[in-house]
């Protein structure tokens, strides 16, 4: 079993559609939790921090559930833009980041 | 300012050659992690120094595969007798503060997209 589990997708939508990623992990001693983002050939990029109250920057936001060890990204009004790979990622206390396999968003027009 | 900088961005061996991926990090960061990452996969870590120790090199797949950081800055991972498998995308990160630190962010390299014919 992998340590950050992910639907891999690919995920299809409309432009202006909202869309939800979830992703799960199996190691309760976790400490820190991301979403990157990694365009086609690049190198990802970190999109947000996770915390347990939720965060939120613009048309992003970010949930943390600690009891289920469970993690989510939605996004709303997508934007062409916003095709990419989408990472969850967890960090222990060595500092190492932990992927997940990512989930592919394709926004159409 | 700069950033990760990673040399050469592809790299193509014959099977059983030997190769040097080099990576400089943002000047200043303490520590830098190399991860690996095969076609349509999330990146796997591989090994983590802090300034020019190796802490960690756990995720390092055989002892074919070696890392140095000599005086703290510019590391470089090399892999001896290259396999079918060891094709893939190696990626560089590198970090302000020590291993350990809550949420520190680390900066991506673009990688090196090595295959092994």
């Amino acid at each position: 079993r992998k340590e950050v589990e992910q639907d891999p997708g690919p995920f299809n939508v409309p432009e202006g559609a909202t869309v939800a990623f979830n992703c799960t992990y199996s190691n309760s001693a976790s400490q820190s939790f991301f979403w990157y983002r990694q365009d086609c050939r690049k190198e990802p990029k970190l999109l947000m921090s996770v915390y347990s109250s939720g965060n939120e920057d613009g048309r992003f936001t970010a949930q943390l559930n600690r009891a289920s060890q469970y993690i989510s990204l939605l996004i709303r009004d997508s934007k062409l833009s916003d095709s990419a790979t989408y990472l969850c990622v967890v960090t222990l206390h060595t500092g190492k980041l932990i992927f997940g396999q990512g989930t592919t968003l394709q926004v159409k027009p | 300012g700069a950033g990760v900088s990673q040399s050469p961005r592809y790299k193509v061996a014959k099977r059983g050659q030997d190769v040097a991926l080099r990576c400089d990090p943002i000047s200043g960061h303490v520590s830098l992690f190399w991860y690996q990452q095969a076609l349509g996969q999330g990146p796997e870590f591989l090994t983590y120094f802090q300034n020019e120790a190796q802490l960690d090199k756990s995720g390092l797949p055989s002892d074919r595969f070696f890392a140095e950081r000599p005086e703290g800055s510019v590391s470089t991972l090399k892999i001896q007798r290259t396999q079918q498998e060891d094709s893939a995308v190696y990626l560089c990160a590198s970090s302000f503060r020590t291993s350990g630190a809550v949420q520190e962010t680390q900066y991506f390299g673009p990688g090196t997209r090595l295959l092994v014919l």
